[in-house]
């Protein structure tokens, strides 16, 4: 149980176009998922923070008008990097936690993107 | 928020229990820890989580101390496969049911042949 999927795996896109990645709960409901962003050798870091029905909470230096994010459903959310660039080259992995207080995350298996 | 500290790498030989300690002298009576491990290019793989007793699972075993400012995660018999970056994370409480966790650089654990 808890399962969380990405789409895709990994993406290449070109400079200025917007690419959308899918973050989904298999096996159970999540009120909230979290977007993370990680870049070569370097720790996660948290982007936002989505809640399903109401607008994402973003981390401070996140750029909400690029990357938008949207949950609406309790098994779906979304994050869309706008206008990419190749700076936002990145390891983009998604968290939900099952249970009422979510209490333990677990993680998608991340997207990796590449912007040319 | 409290904080951890953990050793940039360690070694370990296959088979052998690998011991992963961690320090979180800050942390608050309502905070729990968490382990988590990321394998290169995956999504970190939840391992382990306690609040004050000592846990055990399929995964692991940690160790806290009694006072609570540090804590040890166990791999019993270490394989290969084990080889990964550790991360023990201080979950913070933020607003109502939310939780975010947030992750330090970790320990890679290197397991040799």
């Amino acid at each position: 149980g808890a399962v969380v999927s990405q789409h895709p795996s990994w993406v290449i896109c070109k400079s200025g176009t917007s690419v959308k990645i899918e973050c989904r709960s298999l096996d159970f409901q999540a009120t909230t998922m979290f977007w993370y962003r990680q870049f070569p050798k370097q720790s996660l870091m948290l982007m936002a923070t989505s809640n399903e029905g109401s607008k994402a909470t973003y981390e401070q230096g996140v750029e909400k008008d690029k990357f938008l994010i949207n949950h609406a459903s309790l098994t779906l959310s979304t994050l869309t990097v706008t206008s990419a660039h190749p700076e936002d080259s990145s390891f983009y992995i998604c968290s939900a936690g099952p249970g009422r207080n979510q209490e333990t995350q677990y993680f998608g298996p991340g997207t990796r993107l590449l912007v040319l | 928020d409290a904080k951890t500290t953990q050793p940039t790498s360690m070694d370990c030989a296959e088979g052998r229990a690998a011991n992963l300690p961690c320090n979180h002298s800050t942390i608050s009576g309502n905070e729990y820890v968490y382990w988590y491990r990321q394998i290169h290019s995956q999504g970190p793989q939840y391992i382990i989580h306690g609040l004050k007793n000592n846990e055990t699972n399929e995964m692991a075993s940690l160790i806290i101390t009694e006072d609570r400012k540090s804590s040890t995660l166990i791999l019993p018999h270490a394989t290969l496969r084990d080889t990964a970056v550790y991360y023990c994370i201080v979950r913070i409480r933020r607003g109502g049911s939310n939780y975010k966790l947030t992750f330090g650089k970790g320990t890679l654990l290197t397991v040799n042949p």
